[in-house]
């Protein structure tokens, strides 16, 4: 069975530090991809990164980096010096080789100022 | 480039009525899915429709349905509302199978 979780249900942090927000997956196919979303107050799913299986190297987008890690299954996803902004719920999914995204429960990250 | 409309943004109906809510995708994309979102249940997946297709159904009973039209618009549709169909309805779509799916605001719905 294919299945995605984000233990961290909630997490506080202060304007400026940095925030890890962890993801863990299962599944036993080989061909798989990951996906992280910011859901704002307004509803809608924003779209951060797509990672496939065999794309191991992490990545950098300004102060957004992710760290996919095969050998612990984790995509895990980290802001650098966080601002209220960032304030939101995200969420890390997985797809097999077909477009049903299967989502985590979520992290509701609140950045005090 | 415009993205992906749903259309109700609210909505609030009342027990054993029926419901349909429309979204439009991004132009040039022809894959649609829909999710269901709720407090208990998190994010799950509806359907998905690509080309006029339904390519996959998730664990919902038959009161839930969906269809796509040749323009890739999508509607679902629920009958028989119960209380707990009160959810975020939200509409995914891709340009092509595991591409980036990118969503719409969504539609909220209360059962009363």
């Amino acid at each position: 069975a294919q299945k995605v979780t984000q233990a961290q249900t909630e997490i506080s942090v202060v304007e400026k530090e940095d925030v890890t927000l962890d993801c863990v997956y299962e599944t036993r196919d080989t061909t798989y991809y990951l996906f992280w979303y910011k859901q704002p107050p307004s509803g809608e799913l924003v779209f951060l990164i797509r990672r496939n299986s065999f794309d191991e190297q992490n990545e950098i987008s300004g102060r957004y980096s992710w760290n996919f890690q095969k050998s612990t299954s984790s995509f895990n996803f980290t802001i650098t010096a966080s601002q209220v902004v960032d304030s939101a719920v995200y969420f890390c999914a997985l797809s097999l080789n077909t477009d049903k995204l299967i989502f985590g429960t979520g992290t509701r990250l609140q950045v005090f100022p | 480039k415009a993205g992906v409309t749903q259309t109700p943004r609210y909505l609030i109906k009342t027990r054993g009525q029926q419901v349909t809510l429309s979204c439009s995708p991004i132009s040039g994309h022809r894959s649609v899915s829909w999710y269901q979102q709720t407090p208990g249940q998190g994010l799950q997946f509806l359907f998905e429709y690509f080309s006029e297709t339904q390519r996959n159904k998730g664990n919902f009973p038959g009161r839930f349905s969906g269809r796509q039209f040749s323009n890739s618009r999508s509607e679902m549709n629920v009958s028989t509302l119960e209380l707990g169909d009160s959810a975020l309805y939200l509409c995914a779509s891709r340009r092509d199978t595991n591409t980036e799916a990118f969503f719409g605001q969504g539609t909220r719905l209360t059962v009363v």
